[in-house]
């Protein structure tokens, strides 16, 4: 069965902060997409990883993908309030785009 | 990138009744899934809606309690049935990938409260 743990499941920063989302997975996949969700809103997409070594930026996130590891990170350089959100690592199953997702992580930037 | 439309975008329900969710989506699609995200909770698939065929269900979820039709590639519709207040969530269409073959592309959800 796969899994997929995020962590940390709540992190509060300071404006201009560097910090790192993990995102570990049971088993192998040929897919990892990261999501941000605002409350009350749908998810976006934000990026979507297909290889080992993968790594994708926009703007303050970049993410990255290590397949041997089974471990995805974002990382979020010189926070800033808008990027207060929680976000989402889902890896996909079986080659399907069904998507078994992480817990998500509610990131708190204060100005 | 496909725009997904989903109807209604919030309800409250009486405890008992059903109620059905739409999904439209801008282009056709092969793969249409619905999900369910509980309060504060991350997402739990609930099925794939197969196109001409009875949908593919995840385990803990059965078609008599959330019926799935989709009549073809662009749309698709979930019932949940005899709500209980357990049934309170935010349900999402999504849909991929598209044409890039890329990214999963998700509705703007349906929030249900049940009382």
């Amino acid at each position: 069965e796969l899994k997929v743990e995020q962590n940390p499941l709540f992190l509060s920063m300071q404006e201009g902060k560097n910090y790192t989302i993990y995102c570990n997975y049971s088993t192998t996949s040929d897919r990892l997409y990261w999501y941000r969700q605002d409350p009350g809103k749908s998810l976006e997409s934000l990026f979507v990883l297909l290889s080992n070594g993968a790594v994708k930026q926009e703007g303050r996130l970049m993410a990255s993908l290590d397949t041997k590891a089974r471990l995805s990170t974002l990382h979020i350089t010189a926070a800033v309030h808008d990027l207060s959100a929680t976000y989402f690592c889902a890896v996909e199953l079986d080659s399907n785009y069904q998507l078994i997702w992480g817990a998500g992580t509610k990131l708190i930037i204060k100005p | 990138s496909a725009v997904i439309s989903q109807k209604p975008s919030r309800d409250i329900c009486q405890r008992g009744t059903s109620l059905t969710i739409q999904c439209q989506v801008d282009s056709q699609v092969t793969m249409m899934f619905w999900y369910r995200q509980q309060p504060g909770q991350s997402l739990t698939l609930i099925a794939t809606a197969n196109q001409g065929s009875e949908a593919t269900y995840e385990s803990g979820f059965v078609i008599d309690k959330f019926p799935i039709s989709r009549p073809n590639l662009t749309f698709s519709t979930l019932t949940v049935s005899n709500m209980s207040p357990e049934d309170s969530s935010i349900y999402l269409c999504s849909v991929g990938p598209d044409s890039s073959g890329n990214t999963i592309y998700f509705g703007e959800g349906s929030w249900l409260t049940v009382v």
